[in-house]
């Protein structure tokens, strides 16, 4: 099944900011507001971060910010924080035949 | 606290079974659609599994035929009935309850998974 294209690996010093791409089609990520973003740390469970495409679940920081453009959504970190080291997944609905997709993830290192 | 737990993980021979569990707790279960996520070790997410608050289910391409995902209402109770399976079904399993908000869906809690592996 497909899925949506991030890069491998973002790096920042503290304080900087960092983006973060997540490229679908016109079929998931330019169909649908219902962009995701999750962040998982090593032997973890996955945690929600963004949805629908902008919006931050209650607790998560407000250096977290999620924008979309075309078939292309992003997640902006600001002031990258040593706990923001970990590994990164949008994911989409879609119309094809899978439900859902998820992007190939990226590894986030805070220098 | 809301919470999920999965249960029923393990070693199984290529072309057996396995049957996954998700007991949750700190919410109304039954008012919310359910999904059940899959990673390979040290590799991506991926989506396998949907069920909303009817039953209506979905499935992704790879597990189509093999899977069957239910729910107990009464039990508080998500089920994966994995069937056929084989080598690359080897992964972590996930269950996850999803949000619907104005104009998206989202997994906003997740279990802390249960290990599955398909080996001879």
């Amino acid at each position: 099944q497909s899925t949506l294209t991030q890069p491998a690996s973002v790096s920042g010093s503290p304080g900087q900011s960092i983006t973060i791409s997540c490229t679908g089609t016109s079929s998931d990520v330019g169909a649908y507001n219902s962009v995701s973003w999750y962040q998982q740390h090593p032997g973890k469970a996955p945690k929600l971060m963004i949805y629908e495409v902008i919006n931050r679940p209650s607790g998560v920081s407000n250096r977290f910010s999620g924008s979309k453009t075309g078939n292309t959504a992003s997640l902006t970190i600001s002031g990258l924080q040593a706990e923001d080291e970990a590994n990164y997944y949008c994911n989409s609905h879609t119309g094809a035949s899978t439900f859902y997709v998820f992007g190939t993830g990226t590894k986030v290192t805070v220098l | 606290e809301v919470q999920l737990l999965e249960s029923g993980g393990g070693l199984v021979q290529p072309g057996g079974s396995l049957r996954l569990s998700c007991a949750v707790s700190g919410f109304s279960f039954s008012d919310y659609e359910m999904n059940w996520v899959r990673q390979t070790p040290g590799e991506g997410l991926e989506w396998i599994s949907y069920i909303d608050v009817n039953a209506v289910v979905r499935y992704a391409d790879s597990v189509k035929g093999r899977f069957t995902v239910s729910r107990d209402n009464a039990k508080n109770s998500l089920y994966l009935q994995m069937d056929s399976l084989r080598v690359d079904d080897t992964a972590i399993y996930y269950c996850a309850r999803e949000i619907r908000g104005a104009v998206g869906d989202a997994l906003d809690v997740w279990g802390q998974g249960t290990m599955v592996t398909v080996s001879s």
